[in-house]
């Protein structure tokens, strides 16, 4: 089956533009959760969200924000970018039906910021 | 609250050597523990759990980790590595005692493993 899908792959704006990410999960995945990879700060987690309602939130500002769907797609938005939010966005899909967080991952939006 | 620390930012091995990739977790309550492995320009894919049982898991492709509670430590080996097995090694945690925030994931910063021939 499919797996995790995220668009677009590579992007380049500028400082104070915004941005969208998109998730698509694996078919069956209700649980969306975003994470923000960086050589220095390594993988950070962003937040999850389960049947469209946030469920666990990481130390990020309230530039960082993000939704969920019906079909359980996710959409991550940050506004009024800086140059520190370069990085690669993460995007992982589970099941959320048992006691663990078994995640898989998809590729990733690489974001850069000039 | 949670972390990680992987000891070796940087391991190089040869081929069919032995590695061992060093995890130590820091965390107050019963944890879950994962290892994920990740290849140039792709995500992270799971290579292997433990929720509990036996603390010793294995992957299909040869990996090993062992869980050891008084340690708090989950290392990972493999008795020959591949030059196939060249990619950046991830430990995670995550909080085996909660039902709602199980499923947000602590990451160490990463052991990028090469394998030379």
């Amino acid at each position: 089956k499919a797996g995790v899908t995220q668009t677009p792959r590579y992007l380049i704006k500028t400082r104070g533009q915004q941005v969208t990410l998109s998730c698509s999960p694996i078919s069956g995945h209700r649980s969306v959760s975003w994470y923000q990879q960086t050589p220095g700060q390594g993988l950070q987690f962003l937040f999850e969200y389960f049947s469209e309602t946030q469920r666990n939130k990481g130390n990020f500002p309230g530039r960082f924000s993000g939704r969920q769907f019906s079909n359980s797609r996710s959409e991550m938005n940050v506004s009024t970018l800086e140059l520190g939010d370069s990085a690669l966005y993460l995007c992982a899909s589970s099941k959320r039906t048992t006691g663990a967080g078994e995640l898989f991952f998809g590729e990733g939006s690489r974001l850069t910021v000039l | 609250a949670q972390s990680v620390t992987q000891l070796d930012s940087q391991v190089p091995v040869f081929e069919e050597a032995p590695v061992e990739l060093r995890c130590n977790y820091s965390s107050s309550v019963s944890v879950y523990l994962f290892w994920y492995v990740q290849y140039p320009n792709q995500g992270l894919q799971l290579l292997l759990k433990y929720l509990s049982g036996s603390t010793l898991v294995e992957s299909i492709n040869g990996f090993e980790a062992e869980f050891n509670k008084s340690q708090t430590s989950f290392h990972l080996r493999k008795p020959s590595v591949h030059i196939s097995d060249t990619a950046e090694y991830f430990c995670a945690v995550s909080d085996g005692s909660s039902g709602g925030s199980n499923y947000k994931l602590t990451f160490g910063k990463g052991t990028l493993l090469t394998v030379n021939p």
